[in-house]
């Protein structure tokens, strides 16, 4: 079993759908949960992290971690075009180990 | 803030030759970078850390002596990818910090290597 599950997709959705981001995991000793957003040919960057269960917002973005279920979700409102990408969810824990990534999931906002 | 560049961003070579890439931290210094390599559809894998002015520390089942890295200053990186095979294509992304934390990583853009 892998240690971080995500669904590679391609997940193709209309411009100002909500978007639903998954990932899960094995290890209950993961804390810190990240996600990354990836332009085609491009490195990641840093979209929103947090390290808590719940809920975390950052403008259309909405971060939620279920430590219970070792689950993460990232959650986009009002998609747009320019948030087509591939959106990869990382994992560490507290003792800040090496980042652990899920393989990403490829989106398609539809104008 | 926070930028990392790599150069270049694509190469193509023959098999058995060497290729290098550069990762540089243009507007902070990096006391550790980070070299990861993607292959399609796959995640992100960790290849090796590196701190300036020590050996970098290869994850398992990275061979060392084929990728070469070698962290000079405190902005810059270089792996040296080492008598290259068809097989070594991938995307290699590198990644530096501020601190000596994974949390903090700041990804360059990545450079395609193709080998034929």
């Amino acid at each position: 079993q892998k240690e971080v599950e995500q669904d590679p997709g391609p997940l193709s959705v209309p411009e100002g759908a909500i978007v639903s981001l998954n990932c899960t995991y094995s290890n209950s000793a993961f804390q810190y949960f990240m996600w990354y957003r990836q332009y085609s040919r491009k490195g990641p960057e840093l979209l929103m992290y947090t390290y808590s269960s719940g809920n975390k917002e950052d403008g259309r973005f909405t971060a939620q971690v279920d430590k219970s279920s070792k689950y993460i979700s990232l959650f986009i409102r009002d998609s747009q075009p320019s948030d087509s990408a591939t959106y990869l969810c990382a994992i560490t824990n507290f003792g800040n180990e090496k980042l652990t990534f899920g393989t990403g999931t490829r989106l398609t906002i539809i104008p | 803030g926070a930028v990392v560049s790599q150069h270049p961003s694509r190469v193509i070579c023959k098999s058995g030759t060497s290729v290098k890439i550069e990762c540089r931290s243009l507007d902070f210094q990096a006391t550790t970078m980070f070299w990861y390599r993607q292959f399609p559809k796959q995640s992100l894998m960790l290849m090796a850390t590196s701190n300036e002015g020590s050996k970098a520390t290869y994850e398992q089942g990275v061979e060392k002596d084929k990728f070469l890295i070698n962290h000079a200053s405190l902005t810059l990186s270089t792996l040296t990818v080492t008598s290259a095979h068809p097989e070594d294509s991938s995307f290699y992304i590198c990644s530096a910090t501020p601190t000596s934390g994974y949390r903090d990583q700041y990804f360059g853009p990545g450079t395609r290597l193709l080998v034929l």
